[in-house]
C-alpha cells in the first residue's frame, strides 16, 4: 500500500513570510501531483511533477520532485492571504502505466494572515 | 475553460437505497476516476474506467458499486444498497493521457447523506 505523509498538517503565517509544505513517502511515484482544496469543492490541479529532481514554478509557488521520486515540497514565497487554503499533494502508480488511481496525502492546511 | 461537471451537488438517501452519481468529464478525455473523501479525512481512490472497462479498482470499490458510462458524455457511478458510511463526497475526475502524464481534473463533487 502506497501511503503520501504531508507536514505540517496545519500551519498559520503571517502575510509576506515564506514557507515549505512536504510530501514524503517510502514509495516510487511515476508522477506527483499537487492540489488546492476550498471546503466542499473538488480539488483544483496545480502542478504535476514528472522527472527525479524536477522543479516547477507557478508565480509564487515552486514544487520540487525529489531525485529518487518518493518525495516532494512546495515552498510559497511572500505568501498572501489568497494563499490560503488545503494543499494535497497526491502521487500516481508506480508502474506508470494504465488508468492508476491518485493516492492522496491528508493535506497541509494552510493560513495566511493579513 | 473546459470542465468536469458532476450531478446533484447534495442526494440524501435513505440506508438500503440505490443512488445513482453524475458525471460528465471533459469532452477530449478518455481516462474517468471516482474518489470519495469522508467528512474530515483524505480523498480515497475508488475505480478509473478507459475504454468501456473497468481499469483499476481500490477494496473499497466492492459489489455494492458499479460504473457505466452510458453514452458518449456521461459517467456514472452507482450504489446498490447504499449504508451509513456510504455518507462522503464523491468526487469524478477525468484525464487525457494515462501513466506519469495522467494529470487528473476533478469535479466539484457530490455530497451524498446517508439516513
Amino acid at each position: 500500500t502506497q501511503l503520501l505523509e504531508q507536514s505540517p498538517q496545519f500551519l498559520s503565517i503571517q502575510e509576506g513570510e515564506n514557507l515549505t509544505v512536504y510530501c514524503n513517502s517510502s514509495s516510487v511515484f511515476s508522477s506527483l501531483q499537487w492540489y488546492r482544496q476550498e471546503p466542499g469543492e473538488g480539488p483544483v490541479l496545480l502542478v504535476t511533477v514528472v522527472t527525479g529532481g524536477e522543479v516547477k514554478k507557478l508565480k509564487r509557488l515552486t514544487f520540487q520532485f525529489g531525485d529518487a521520486r518518493k518525495d516532494s515540497s512546495l515552498h510559497i514565497t511572500a505568501a498572501q492571504p489568497g494563499d490560503t487554503g488545503l494543499y494535497l499533494c497526491a502521487g500516481a502508480g508506480g508502474s506508470g502505466g494504465g488508468a492508476d488511481g491518485l493516492t492522496f496525502g491528508k493535506g497541509t492546511h494552510l493560513i495566511i494572515q493579513p | 475553460e473546459p470542465e468536469v461537471t458532476q450531478t446533484p451537488s447534495h442526494q440524501v438517501t435513505q440506508m438500503g437505497q440505490e443512488v445513482i452519481l453524475r458525471c460528465v468529464p471533459i469532452s477530449n478525455h478518455l481516462y474517468f476516476y471516482w474518489y470519495r473523501q469522508i467528512l474530515g479525512q483524505k480523498v480515497e481512490f475508488l475505480v478509473s474506467f478507459y475504454n468501456n472497462e473497468i481499469s483499476e479498482k481500490s477494496e473499497i470499490f466492492d459489489d455494492q458499486f458499479s460504473v457505466e458510462r452510458p453514452d458518449g458524455s456521461n459517467f456514472t457511478l452507482k450504489i446498490r444498497s447504499t449504508k451509513l458510511e456510504d455518507s462522503a463526497m464523491y468526487f469524478c475526475a477525468s484525464s487525457p493521457l494515462a501513466g506519469a502524464y495522467n494529470e487528473q481534473f476533478f469535479g466539484p463533487g457530490t455530497r451524498l447523506t446517508v439516513l
